[in-house]
């Protein structure tokens, strides 16, 4: 079986300061990663996803994650937020082990809020 | 949302009715998928199609059906017997080369049971 965990279901952080979401999953094998964003009333956007190799992932809009295999965290970053990066931002993990098929389990979503 | 079309974007339903909501893509993408989703619950997936004329049940399908007649086209149906449908429904679809492909989002439809 394959999960994820969002922990905090709003962060606040100040424009132009660095801000992370946190995602942490559990697999039986090794994982696929992906960040979403969604903006209101929207449908979902990519916006990185990790496959192998470089744990930093770098995305659209600045965005980037780092993949811990330890400690089994995918963390969506960006050194310096903007108003418009206020959104509702997903993580979902996919089991390599489950090859054949292409279900995602997504996170129960973590708010961000960047304040003028 | 380029690529993947949904109708309506809002639509309104009596109880006991039957109501079907239309996914529609252009990206050629062999598998596409109906999620629900509801504050605080993230993302459900409804049900999933990998092939033209072949469907799975996802993780909440009572109370749904759906059809993939033809590739581009991905229908759901709520039926009356799903006890609660208000929500905003998402279609997607992806390609099926490559199992980490990402999967491409429609704008949603939110329906609300009157």
């Amino acid at each position: 079986a394959q999960s994820v965990a969002q922990p905090e279901d709003q962060v606040n952080v100040a424009e132009g300061n660095p801000l992370t979401v946190k995602c942490t999953y559990s697999v039986s094998g090794n994982p696929y990663l992906f960040w979403y964003v969604q903006y209101p009333n929207r449908g979902l956007q990519f916006l990185l996803k990790y496959i192998t190799g470089d744990n930093l992932v770098k995305g659209s809009y600045g965005f980037e994650a780092e993949f811990n295999k330890s400690q089994t965290s995918f963390h969506l970053k960006k050194p310096s937020a903007l108003v418009s990066d206020s959104a509702l931002y997903f993580c979902a993990v996919r089991d390599r082990a489950g090859a054949g098929s292409y279900q995602l389990t997504f996170g129960k979503g973590t708010k961000l809020s960047v304040i003028p | 949302d380029g690529g993947i079309t949904q109708s309506p974007k809002y639509l309104f339903r009596k109880e006991g009715q039957n109501v079907t909501l239309s996914c529609e893509q252009n990206l050629n993408h062999d598998a596409m998928y109906w999620y629900r989703q509801d504050p605080g619950q993230g993302l459900r997936l409804i049900y999933y199609s990998q092939i033209v004329n072949d469907f799975q049940k996802g993780d909440i399908a009572e109370g749904y059906s759906v059809s993939r007649e033809k590739k581009e086209s991905f229908p759901l149906t709520v039926t009356s017997a799903q006890k609660n449908p208000t929500a905003f429904y998402l279609c997607a679809s992806s390609p099926r080369d490559r199992d980490y492909n990402e999967q491409f989002f429609g704008p949603g439809t939110r329906l609300t049971v009157l």
